[in-house]
């Protein structure tokens, strides 16, 4: 079975401070980690993955993740947030097994100026 | 490329009538699988189709189904509608080559679905 945890609901953050949304998983076999984001009205937009080569994944808008095995964590972080960044953010997990992805109950991130 | 296209983005359903949903995917693209969206329940796995086929399927009454066609555009059909089944109703589609899932999924915007 696979599940992921995203730690907080909501994260608030001023503008051009780091962003940090938190992100466990669990699965069986190695899985594959993803990073969505949703604007209001939208559908989820790929940020970053993971596939099991390079640990630290860059994605699109200045987002990277880390891929840490040993804590099941694949944390999603930003050195300085923007106003735009401001949206739901999806963790999900698939696993070669599972046939299916699974999503986390995502994270809000609120940008402050 | 044209993206992933759903129809129709806002729909109003009394209970115990039925909908149909509708969800083209990228062109080349195989895969197409459904999500509910809500805000208590997030979002849930309906079920995906590959090349005409279920090929998985989630937690779902079998009130909620699904085809696919020959040129991969998929459609959603729920009967019976329930209060409950209020939803953003998001379609995804990918390459499909892999098991699902393992291939990036593009996601469409989305119908926004209200039952009264």
């Amino acid at each position: 079975a696979q599940s992921v945890t995203q730690l907080g609901s909501h994260v608030s953050v001023s503008e051009g401070a780091l962003v940090l949304l938190r992100c466990n998983y669990s699965s069986s076999v190695p899985p594959y980690l993803f990073w969505y984001v949703q604007y209001p009205n939208q559908g989820l937009q790929l940020l970053l993955k993971y596939t099991s080569a390079a640990t630290l994944v860059k994605g699109i808008n200045g987002f990277e993740a880390e891929f840490k095995k040993s804590e099941t964590s694949f944390h999603l972080t930003k050195p300085s947030a923007h106003m735009s960044d401001a949206a739901e953010y999806f963790c999900a997990v698939s696993a070669p097994n599972a046939g299916k992805s699974t999503f986390g109950d995502g994270t809000t991130l609120t940008v402050k100026p | 490329k044209a993206g992933v296209t759903q129809t129709p983005r806002y729909l109003i359903k009394t209970r115990g009538q039925q909908v149909t949903l509708s969800c083209s995917p990228i062109s080349g693209h195989r895969s197409v699988s459904w999500y509910q969206q809500t805000p208590g329940q997030g979002l849930q796995f309906l079920f995906e189709y590959f090349s005409e086929t279920q090929r998985n399927k989630g937690n779902f009454p079998g009130r909620f189904s699904g085809r696919q066609f020959s040129n991969s555009r998929s459609e959603m059909n729920v009967s019976t509608l329930e209060l409950g089944d209020s939803a953003l109703y998001l379609c995804a589609s990918s390459l499909g080559a892999r098991a699902m899932g393992l291939d990036e999924q593009f996601f469409g915007p989305g119908t926004r679905l209200t039952v009264l």
